[in-house]
């Protein structure tokens, strides 16, 4: 079957750094991906992992371990406007279909 | 640049009524998709197509229907409409190759009375 986990919320505060990690289980895997979804509106990328490692971006890393079936999202300086869901989805090998987590809604306080 | 185009934004039926969800993209995106997304159970893939002319079926397809005359639009039909389909839809679209993310529409309300 297909799986993906991660925590269902997680709180830190203004200017700190939080991770967020997803783990998986797939039929075969072609990639993961990381978005961002504020209340109300629509999940927009953040990252691509496909090969071991990290990936950085900014104020934010992705990283990969496709061994473990495991990956995170890493937030430094966090702002409040990162206050959101992130969503981790994997596409399968031979497979068109993305297949997303529940999410993870981080809240950031002052 | 408009991407992803959903219609309409907000919607009520009553029970037994259909309607289609329109969605266009502008990108020449082979692959579209429609998922719905309801609290605690994260995004559920409906119906996907990879080009005009094929579709094919995701995780929770039934109730639904879909069809792909031209790359640029995916209308999503719902035949009679249930009370268990109060959610919310998102329409997104990429390019078929392994490696580019999907982009999604703004979403469509729906609420089933």
């Amino acid at each position: 079957g297909q799986n993906i986990d991660q925590p269902t919320e997680m709180t830190a505060t203004e200017g700190a750094i939080v991770q967020i990690n997803c783990t998986y289980q797939t039929s075969g895997f072609n990639g993961l991906f990381w978005y961002q979804q504020h209340a109300g509106e629509a999940p927009t990328f953040l990252s691509y992992n496909v090969l071991d490692g990290l990936e950085e971006k900014g104020r934010f890393s992705s990283f990969l371990s496709r061994s473990k079936g495991y990956s995170y999202l890493l937030l430094k300086e966090l702002q409040m406007k990162d206050s959101a869901s992130y969503l981790c989805a994997v596409r399968a090998s031979g497979t068109y279909k993305y297949i997303f987590g529940t999410g993870t809604r981080l809240k950031v306080l002052a | 640049n408009a991407g992803v185009t959903q219609t309409p934004k907000f919607q009520v039926l009553k029970t037994g009524q259909s309607m289609t969800l329109q969605c266009a993209q502008d990108m020449n995106h082979e692959y579209m998709s429609w998922y719905r997304q309801d609290p605690g159970m994260g995004l559920r893939l409906i119906h996907y197509s990879v080009g005009a002319g094929i579709t094919d079926q995701g995780e929770v397809p039934n109730g639904y229907n879909v069809s792909r005359s031209t790359t640029e639009d995916f209308p999503l039909r719902l035949l009679s409409a249930a009370p268990s389909q109060t959610s919310v839809y998102f329409c997104a679209s990429s390019y078929s190759e392994a490696g580019n993310t999907i982009y999604f529409g703004e979403g469509s309300w729906l609420t089933v009375v």
